[in-house]
């Protein structure tokens, strides 16, 4: 079955240490996404890549930071510089502008 | 700035019953509407999606409405069953320079069916 994997589906941060998330796709979509979902807020975007070896920043890119060597992949490493990372996490794909975005069912973040 | 407002912010109904949701928002330029459904710990799945000349979508029991000159979306639930428990996430997105879109997301309606 075609989808979006995020892994691992929670982890543990110890202050001062960089954590990567993993994404993977296997619906050949050019483009991925990373959110952050905070309780009580809508999803807010932190990096987008519309094709390998691209990517651009969203909203609240501090902090973080992405690669896309891989179209069906796309990593996120919350780095040490991110104060406030717990937070739960989604990965999302798509074709094409008009068409839905299939997420992840996420990885969620806590601070030991 | 780019902003999508929901409301109610929660709701109960009793299984059987319809609801309707709303969406507000002051994305531009507009390229397309999306309403989701997350249910707790997972990724948010998508119910429709609506772009600019579309005013109605239907997906089984789930029928959105768009009027782009409110900038109003709504979600119309039929027969709510206990499994439509869940948040309910309206996105819209718009057009940047260089073709990329970026949805903008709503914080979502908490909606809870009792039996």
């Amino acid at each position: 079955d075609g989808g979006i994997t995020q892994s691992p589906k929670y982890l543990f941060r110890k202050e001062g240490q960089n954590v990567t998330l993993s994404c993977e796709q296997n619906l050949n979509h050019d483009a991925m996404y990373w959110y952050r979902q905070d309780p009580g807020q809508g999803l807010r975007l932190i990096y987008y890549s519309q094709i390998v070896n691209d990517f651009q920043k969203g909203d609240i890119a501090e902090g973080y930071s992405v690669s896309r060597e891989k179209k069906e992949s796309f990593p996120l490493t919350v780095t040490s510089a991110q104060k406030n990372p717990t937070a739960f996490y989604l990965c999302a794909s798509t074709w094409g502008r008009n068409q839905p975005q299939h997420f992840g069912d996420g990885t969620r973040l806590s601070i030991l | 700035k780019n902003q999508v407002e929901q409301s109610p912010q929660s709701l109960i109904i009793l299984e059987g019953k319809n609801c309707t949701l709303q969406c507000n928002y002051t994305v531009s330029p507009f390229s397309n509407l999306r309403w989701y459904k997350q249910d707790t710990g997972r990724g948010p799945v998508s119910l429709t999606i609506m772009t600019f000349s579309e005013n109605t979508k239907s997906n089984g029991r789930y029928t959105a409405t768009l009027d782009a000159d409110t900038k109003q979306s709504s979600l119309h639930i039929t027969a709510s069953q206990l499994s439509d428990s869940a948040s309910y996430i309206c996105v819209v997105s718009a057009v940047r320079t260089g073709g990329s879109y970026i949805p903008t997301f709503g914080r979502g309606t908490s909606l809870i069916v009792h039996p």
